[in-house]
This record gives C-alpha cells, structure tokens and sequence, in this order.
C-alpha cells in the first residue's frame, strides 16, 4: 500500500528557506498518471494546493505563493521535495505531501508535518 | 472559483441524516470533491466528481449537485463520522478548498 512521509525541520526563521522531503513508499513517481504535489494547512483554516509535479515535468505552482515555491521530483530516490523561499509568518502551517489524481483530486496523502516560522 | 460552505456548524446524533453544502462562485461542472478531516489527521477522500464514492468509502456517505450547488448526505450517522468536511474544486487550478462544515455531537 502507498505511502508517503514528509521530513525536514519543523522550525525556520523569517526570510529562509523552508524544505520538506517525501519520501514514498510502496509506489513509483515515474507516472504519467499521477502527479506528486505539496498541501499546506493553517491552524484552523482549509488546506492550499502549493503545487504539484509529473516526475518528467511540468509543474503547476498556487499563483498565492507569489513564485516563492519550487517542487523537485527525484524518480532515482522515490523522494520529491518543497522548497519555499523568503517565509514569513503566514507560511506556519502543517505541511502535507500528496498523490493527486485526474483534475487535482488528492487520493493520497501523508501524515503532514507542523513547521513553524519563528526567529 | 470561491467556495462557500455551510453551515459552518452543525450539531447532530448518532443515527441521524445530516446535509451539508457548498456553493460554487461559477459553474464548475460536476467537478467537485469532499474530503473528511478528522483532527490531527491529513483529510481522506470521500467524494469525487460530485457524486462518485471513493473506493472504500460507506454507502452512508453520498453527494449530489452540478453547476453551482453540491450536497454531502451522511445518513445513518455512526460515531467516527464527527469531523470536518471540506469541497474541493478540480475544475480551474488551484483546486481550492471551502472553508469546512464541522460536524459535532449534540
């Protein structure tokens, strides 16, 4: 059974990078049928598409991150990554990687994993 | 594509039929999703297509509704069903999320 588990620290400093692995389990990212993303979710709000990732490309970023969100697809280590730049506060949220289907329909998802961003 | 949901509450019994909805900014065809979030938990797939089952999913659960208006019924509410709910929109990219129903006990 598929599955996925994020990694990466749970802290970052305004202004930094925020970088998260998955690693997948179970299943291959070299798929043309799926696409690899990252969700994020706020204490107590919705959760936000950040992107999603065909392992050959293209990939598809939320306009909101204002370009400051980059997805890596490693089809050699059966890992894919989020690195976001330049974070502030309003990017404190549990992060969650995912398997999306046809038309973004999310069909697998990780545990998620909490960072913070604090000095 | 905004998504408004409601209610944003909503009080009920085991055994119960609730009715949850979500209403579209523009037609979005039947392409609408509903996830279960329960706390601490990442959401699962209940929904797609506005009223296909996903596999593994009880009957209990069902969804109606194209253009702009899309229910959640839950009949026969059983304990572990008291959680958020959340549309998803798969119509335009970025494939927003209402904003919830939190289903609670009575």
């Amino acid at each position: 059974q598929l599955q996925m588990q994020e990694s990466g620290p749970g802290l970052v400093k305004p202004s930094e990078t925020l970088s998260l692995t998955c690693t997948v389990s179970h299943a291959s990212l070299d798929s043309t049928t799926f696409s690899w993303g990252w969700l994020r979710q706020p204490p107590g709000k919705e959760p936000e598409l950040i992107g999603s990732s065909y392992s050959a490309g293209p990939a598809y970023y939320n306009p909101s991150l204002n370009s400051r969100a980059t997805i890596s697809v490693d089809t050699a280590k059966n890992q894919f990554s989020l690195k976001v730049t330049f974070v502030t506060g309003a990017d404190t949220a549990v992060y969650f990687c995912a398997r999306l289907g046809y038309s973004g329909l999310v069909t697998v998802w990780g545990q998620g994993t909490l960072v913070t961003v604090s000095s | 594509i905004q998504l408004t949901q409601s209610p944003s509450s909503l009080p009920a019994s085991v055994g119960d039929r609730v009715t949850m909805t979500c209403r579209a900014s523009q037609n979005i065809n039947n392409f609408l999703n509903w996830y279960q979030q329960k706390p601490g938990k990442a959401p699962e797939v209940l929904i797609f297509s506005a009223s296909s089952l996903y596999s593994g999913v009880p009957s209990r659960f069902s969804g109606s509704g194209s253009g702009t208006g899309f229910t959640l019924t839950i009949t026969s509410l059983q304990p572990e069903d008291f959680a958020t709910y959340y549309c998803q929109q798969s119509s335009i990219p970025p494939y927003n999320f209402g904003r919830g129903t939190k289903l609670e006990i009575k």
